[in-house]
């Protein structure tokens, strides 16, 4: 059964920093691999998708890379501003012919103007 | 393209009374997820239709749940007999298969705003 961890759960840093988020998964036989945004009471945003094959992925300051023989991926986050206050998710998709998602339970960033 | 939307965005119920939620996934997406939060934990898999066909059902999913996909286009999902524990944020998600440049299969999901759903 897959299993995905996030390190760590909460993370305050002051605006213009860089950051890292951490995700790990106990099988490394995954199809995809998303981050996703979400915002107090709202639903889940997509960021970026990394397929099994790709080691990264980018969209503006926003940096995902993955390594599946270690079972991790990390999110980099550069120059920070308040407005990425938010929880973010990791999601993997063990494929199969299962689309179904397994989250770990989120890492809560604060970003301090 | 409109996103995934849900309806109602919230629903409070007292307990033993009956709920349905409604999804409407993107126009052009074939799959459709309906997954649970509760405070503080990630969304948690209930279930999953590819056009009108139910393919995969968790053990979350009690026998007071029922979810259809009629036409293969929106989806509803009902909650018979509500308990206090089944109230959580039910989210829907939306999918298809796309293709990278180089011909690679990748299936993105995008997901709605969610209901939440309060038992008394």
């Amino acid at each position: 059964k897959q299993e995905v961890t996030q390190i760590p759960a909460a993370l305050s840093v002051p605006e213009g920093e860089n950051l890292v988020l951490n995700c790990s998964f106990t099988d490394s036989a995954i199809y995809n691999l998303q981050w996703f945004r979400q915002d107090p009471g709202k639903g889940l945003t997509s960021l970026l998708l990394i397929q099994s094959s790709q080691r990264e992925q980018t969209s503006g300051r926003l940096n995902a890379s993955l390594d599946k023989s270690s079972g991790r991926s990390t999110l980099y986050i550069a120059a920070s501003q308040p407005g990425d206050s938010a929880t973010y998710l990791c999601a993997v998709d063990s494929g199969a012919g299962s689309y179904q998602l397994t989250f770990g339970k989120g890492t809560k960033l604060s970003v301090i103007p | 393209d409109t996103g995934v939307s849900q309806d109602p965005r919230h629903k409070i119920t007292k307990r033993g009374q009956n709920v349905t939620f409604r999804c409407d996934p993107i126009s052009e997406h074939n799959r459709l997820y309906w997954y649970r939060q509760t405070l503080g934990q990630g969304p948690e898999f209930l279930t999953y239709f590819q056009n009108e066909a139910q393919l995969e059902k968790s053990r979350l999913l009690s026998d007071r749940f029922s979810a259809e996909r009629p036409k293969g286009s929106f989806s509803t999902l009902e909650i018979q007999r509500t308990e206090q524990g089944d109230s959580a944020m039910y989210l829907c998600a939306s999918s298809h298969t796309s293709r990278t440049s180089g011909g690679q299969a990748y299936n993105e999901q995008f997901f709605g705003p969610g209901t939440r759903l309060t038992v008394l």
